[in-house]
């Protein structure tokens, strides 16, 4: 168990829909990150914060929004989704700036 | 744009047979990590590699970072049906903000 708790562990929806995935960090950690897993892109960047504030943006589309509250629970929202969002999405966290990363079980989302 | 090459995509074996997956880039990286990464899981940290040339052992595995930071291989002795899983290498390093990207992995199955 790597202490990261990501909800809910798989979510089915249809096109158009919008929908929030949740992360828990491990109990001190301050950065979190997101990252998109799918068969033919591997394990993609999305954006990351530290202790609430933006630090890294990656391939993150304009239809996606994260935010970290002050708590440091994460959520990351997509938006007007289509079939090709369909992918794992991973959070991860480290205590800084992300030279050791450590998962979440992930988000399976499939949207139809 | 940063990009971490690994190769092979894919390696079958039979069990007891040794391995090395390779992880190749053009840019240099302040830090390298292996990661295992089984089905339904995220991603698991095995190893952390920060200086050029460094060697690091864990049990069966043999961790080396290239000289120029640009490269790392993965060496597994005597190769158990345990060991199956996606090998993912990540490169660190300040591009706008502290990044870590992921190649896209190397599948293995050892065989009993």
């Amino acid at each position: 168990d790597s202490g990261v708790t990501q909800t809910p562990k798989h979510l089915i929806t249809a096109t158009g829909q919008r929908v929030t995935l949740r992360c828990s960090p491990r109990s001190g950690d301050l950065s979190v990150y997101w990252y998109q897993q799918s068969l033919d892109q591997g394990l993609q960047f999305l954006i990351q914060y530290y202790n609430g504030e933006e630090r890294a943006k990656g391939n993150i589309l304009e239809r996606f929004s994260a935010q970290q509250f002050p708590d440091l629970h994460s959520e990351l929202n997509l938006s007007s989704l289509e079939l090709g969002d369909s992918a794992l999405y991973f959070c991860a966290s480290s205590p800084g700036t992300g030279e050791k990363l450590f998962f979440g079980s992930g988000t399976q989302l499939s949207v139809l | 744009t940063q990009l971490l090459e690994q190769s092979p995509q894919f390696l079958s074996i039979q069990e007891g047979e040794n391995l090395t997956v390779y992880c190749n880039s053009s840019s240099v990286f302040s830090s390298l990590q292996w990661y295992r990464q089984e089905p339904g899981e995220g991603p698991v940290l095995l190893v952390t590699v920060v200086t050029g040339g460094e060697v690091k052992k864990l049990k069966r595995l043999t961790f080396q970072f290239g000289d120029a930071r640009k490269d790392s291989s993965l060496h597994i002795t005597a190769a158990q049906p345990g060991d199956t899983g996606l090998y993912l290498c990540a490169g660190g390093g300040w591009t706008g903000g502290f990044k870590t990207i992921f190649g896209a992995g190397t599948r293995l199955f050892v065989k009993a």
